[in-house]
């Protein structure tokens, strides 16, 4: 039962277009939210954050919105570059245990040149 | 130093032997973790040290023993492992319990055969 959910494995975008990742999760205790990225043969990299109690945070070329009531959140970057292709995690995060954050599947994103 | 290092880097073993991996970290974080990782799939939570504690395990089994001897040092104990615990195996730390934004260690790639 995954609590967290990438539904595309794989995005293609061009350089110097939008990257939008997108995330799903199903369990109304969640409220913080993460996005990591990784790149081969190293481990996850924190990214960007969000609190329940907001519905947008940004951080130079990356914002991350989330939306309570459809339990949906997007990882945007603009614009896109090469060194932006890796596999992006979403991850979550609850009040009943804010130790266990609980990862999506990851979506695997490629900047082509 | 902002890296948490994890040692060995690859592992082959075979199912009757014994082996330890090895995480370290130098930026006064209290709460570690270990997560393993199989092809495909997100990291997924074994086990949580709080101040050296152990305050979450993950129903993992008793196979692997973790053990943190300091505030520095995470070690995870291998035993009588089954081929399919071959996955790669993620030390991250954070400052305290509930902080988010994980560092993560680039892994050790276990192969049990």
């Amino acid at each position: 039962d995954q609590q967290v959910k990438q539904n595309s494995p794989s995005l293609s975008v061009q350089e110097g277009r939008i990257s939008i990742l997108n995330c799903d999760y199903t369990n109304s205790m969640f409220d913080y939210f993460l996005w990591y990225k990784k790149y081969p043969a190293e481990g996850p990299t924190f990214l960007i954050s969000i609190s329940s109690i907001k519905d947008k945070n940004e951080d130079g070329r990356f914002t991350v919105f989330l939306n309570k009531s459809a339990k949906h959140l997007s990882l945007h970057i603009v614009p896109s570059q090469p060194g932006d292709s890796a596999v992006y995690f979403c991850a979550a995060s609850g009040q009943t245990s804010y130790d266990k954050v609980i990862f999506g599947p990851g979506t695997s994103l490629s900047v082509i040149p | 130093d902002t890296e948490v290092t994890q040692t060995p880097k690859h592992l082959v073993m075979g199912m009757t032997n014994k082996k330890s991996l090895k995480c370290e970290q130098h930026m006064g974080h209290r709460a570690m973790y270990w997560y393993k990782q199989k092809a495909k799939k997100p990291p997924e939570l074994m086990f949580v040290y709080s101040y050296e504690k152990l305050s979450i395990n993950e129903s993992v089994p008793s196979r692997f023993s973790p053990e943190c001897p300091n505030s520095s040092l995470l070690n995870l104990h291998l035993h009588a492992l089954q081929p399919e615990d071959s996955a790669l195996y993620l030390c991250a730390s954070s400052q305290d319990r509930g902080a988010w934004g994980y560092t993560f260690g680039s892994g050790t790639r276990l192969t049990v055969v």
